[in-house]
């Protein structure tokens, strides 16, 4: 079976410290790994990650992949209290027919809260 | 990023009703949407795979009968929840999928909050 798992499940942190948030993974035919950032609506998309080692970064948040490990980690630098959402780690899978049949597992997510 | 919308944000039905939703991928073609359901505090679970112009593919435990879906268009997917029930309360949210260059990713719809009464 499919897993992703996330960690911490919960975060609590002061406006300017810097997070770290983890994903494993034991999945079937991987292909990407997606991190999503979801407030009170759906989620938004923040990165896509599928190839170890490199780092992507938008402003404060910053990703990486590793593959070998099976996992990824979200850091988010100089904290604000906006960061406050659940964080969610998603790996896309290939589907027993290949290519044309894709779809992400999710993992539980991480509660951030950022206190002022 | 690319943009999904969702339409409507907030139902509020009788038990027996259906209801549709639509998803739909505004500034691009998606031949394959999702269909998602979360329950408050969970993540998201995914029910059914919809391919443009073929039938879905439902995730083991979701009633195709029950939860039907049309992706008529490489714009447009429905999805109507059929007989509604309270169980069935909950919050829906499509996404698309997006290719370029070998790469893929999905972008999310805002959702839909069902609630029947």
């Amino acid at each position: 079976e499919d897993k992703v798992v996330q960690s911490p499940l919960s975060l609590v942190v002061h406006e300017g410290d810097t997070v770290t948030l983890n994903c494993s993974y034991e999945v079937t035919n991987f292909r990407s790994l997606l991190w999503y950032k979801q407030e009170k609506k759906a989620p938004t998309f923040l990165f896509m990650l599928t190839s170890s080692g490199i780092e992507k970064k938008s402003g404060r948040l910053s990703s990486i992949l590793d593959k070998k490990e099976l996992f990824s980690i979200l850091n988010i630098t100089a904290t604000q209290t906006g960061d406050s959402a659940v964080y969610l780690c998603a790996v896309a899978l290939l589907g027993n027919s290949g290519g044309s049949n894709y779809k992400l597992t999710f993992g539980k997510g991480t509660l951030l809260t950022v206190n002022p | 990023g690319a943009v999904v919308s969702q339409h409507p944000s907030w139902v509020i039905c009788k038990s027996g009703t259906s209801v549709k939703i639509e998803c739909r991928s505004l500034d691009f073609q998606a031949t394959t949407m999702f269909w998602y359901r979360q329950f408050p505090k969970q993540s998201l679970m995914l029910m059914a795979t919809s391919n443009e112009g073929s039938k879905a593919t439902y995730e083991q435990g979701v009633e195709k009968d029950k939860f039907l879906i049309n992706h008529a268009s490489l714009t447009l997917s429905t999805l109507t929840v059929t007989s509604a029930h309270p169980e069935d309360s909950s919050f829906y949210i499509c996404s698309a999928r997006d290719s370029w260059w070998g790469q893929e990713t999905q972008y999310f719809g805002p959702g839909t909050r069902l609630l029947v009464l």
